[in-house]
């Protein structure tokens, strides 16, 4: 069965002090894993796709890499306004093209 | 650009009764998937249009139906609410079948369903 799984739960940071969110996936033909911002109450706002191991992306204090198990989210010298649920989900390849979410991070930043 | 617009914003319903939500995708945008949310979880597959065709389907019951119409906008509805189908609804739009690769999909802002 197709799953993704995110650790840890929750994450306390203080601002400046970088660190790394996990997302492992089991998934029959991995078509695309995709990271998602989601503040509470909103929709999920797209960060990141990564389509093969050993791809990076970047974007201001986030980095997102790809192994052939799991992803990681880096992130350098976070800032308050990084507090946020960090979602990640995968598309398998046999599947009708819907995302497979896991539970999420919880992040939160103090100054 | 405006991105993926849904309505309304909440919505409060009694157990038994009947909601439609709408949302509208982004301009040139053909896919339209809608996604169940509970509180503390990721969101849930419900179903997926392409061209006007339901392309995917979830392990939803069949009180949930949905349909897209000629201009991509679509519409989710459930019959008979029940006390947990009180959830965030999402729509999530992309240019290309559900089945393609580099399918990015992008949400909209949800609709608060609460059954009481």
């Amino acid at each position: 069965e197709d799953q993704v799984t995110q650790s840890p739960e929750a994450l306390r940071l203080q601002e400046g002090e970088s660190s790394s969110l996990n997302c492992s996936y089991t998934v029959s033909g991995l078509r695309g894993l995709f990271w998602y911002r989601q503040d509470p109450g909103k929709g999920p706002e797209f960060l990141f796709t990564l389509y093969s191991a050993g791809e990076e992306k970047e974007k201001e204090r986030l980095k997102a890499t790809l192994t052939k198990k799991e992803s990681f989210l880096h992130i350098t010298a976070p800032k308050p306004e990084d507090s946020a649920t960090y979602l990640c989900a995968v598309q398998a390849g046999g599947s009708q093209g819907n995302l497979i979410f896991g539970k999420g991070t919880k992040l939160s930043v103090k100054p | 650009d405006a991105g993926v617009t849904q309505s309304p914003t909440h919505l409060i319903k009694t157990r038994g009764q009947h909601v439609t939500l709408r949302c509208s995708p982004i301009s040139g945008h053909k896919s339209v998937s809608w996604y169940q949310q509970v509180l503390g979880q990721g969101p849930q597959f419900i179903f997926q249009y392409y061209e006007k065709e339901e392309r995917g389907r979830g392990n939803f019951p069949d009180r949930f139906s949905a349909r897209q119409f000629p201009n991509y906008s679509s519409e989710l509805n459930v019959n008979a609410l029940l006390l947990g189908d009180s959830a965030l609804y999402l729509c999530a739009s992309s240019s290309r079948q559900g089945t393609s690769v580099y399918n990015e999909q992008f949400f909209g802002p949800g609709t608060r369903l609460t059954v009481l």
